[in-house]
């Protein structure tokens, strides 16, 4: 199946700071990509659809000013945490859906823990 | 979306075959079901996608009955290696929507 990664798998950043995390496609073209985000022993939570070329749709509770997700090209978005805080510790999931195969490929996620 | 419904854990033994059922009393015409597998710390990876009837790859086995308002996963002779949560989702074919995930399947695989 396709192939989606990425980076950093893990980091801990001090409380206040940003933390950027991309997300790429590696062998086809993403025109939407997705975030999640996983809490502890919980399910897997939709944030917000990346689109390409255009602004992202963020489900209700997101804040789009502190999750700030960027979707230059066909292959890349990046979601930037913003002023990070301890509760923004979490596990974040990217996935790109590929429209010739009809499935969703999740990336391995991104573990982010804010002291 | 039509909600799903899932035993919350499941327990069996090495070489056993595991069905999971899930509930979607409310499944739209154009909906498909798909499972998801996840282990600790991953991202969650596609098992297997169907409509109606059986769909089998090499990995699992989908069930689904002709009123499609529940769908069983059958996973033949599973190992350790099994041990993950299990989604059950609906909704129309992936890749263009996000996906609404329930509160999934814990299978504990023992020796």
């Amino acid at each position: 199946g396709a192939v989606v990664s990425q980076h950093p798998s893990r980091v801990i950043c001090k409380s206040g700071t940003s933390v950027k995390i991309e997300c790429r496609s590696l062998d086809f073209q993403a025109t939407t990509m997705f975030w999640y985000r996983q809490f502890p022993k919980q399910s897997l939570m939709l944030m917000a659809t990346s689109n390409e070329g255009s602004k992202a749709t963020y489900e209700q509770g997101v804040e789009k000013d502190k999750f700030l997700i960027n979707h230059a090209s066909l292959t890349l978005s990046t979601l930037t945490v913003t002023s990070a805080h301890p509760e923004d510790s979490s596990f974040y999931i990217c996935s790109a859906g590929d429209l010739l195969t009809y499935e969703q490929y999740f990336g391995p996620g991104t573990r982010l823990t804010v002291t | 979306l039509a909600k799903t419904t899932q035993p919350i854990s499941m327990d069996s033994y090495e070489g056993q075959e595991v069905n999971i059922t899930c509930s979607h009393n409310n499944i739209a015409t154009n909906d498909y079901i798909t499972w998801y597998q996840q282990f600790p710390s991953q991202g969650p990876r596609f098992i297997i996608q169907g409509y109606k009837t059986k769909v089998t790859n090499e990995v699992a086995s989908l069930f689904i009955p002709a009123d499609r308002k529940s769908s069983t996963l059958s996973l033949p002779r599973v190992s350790l290696s099994d041990t993950a949560v299990y989604y059950c989702l609906v909704g129309e074919r992936g890749g263009a929507d996000g996906l609404t995930f329930g509160k999934g399947t814990h299978l504990i695989i023992q020796p």
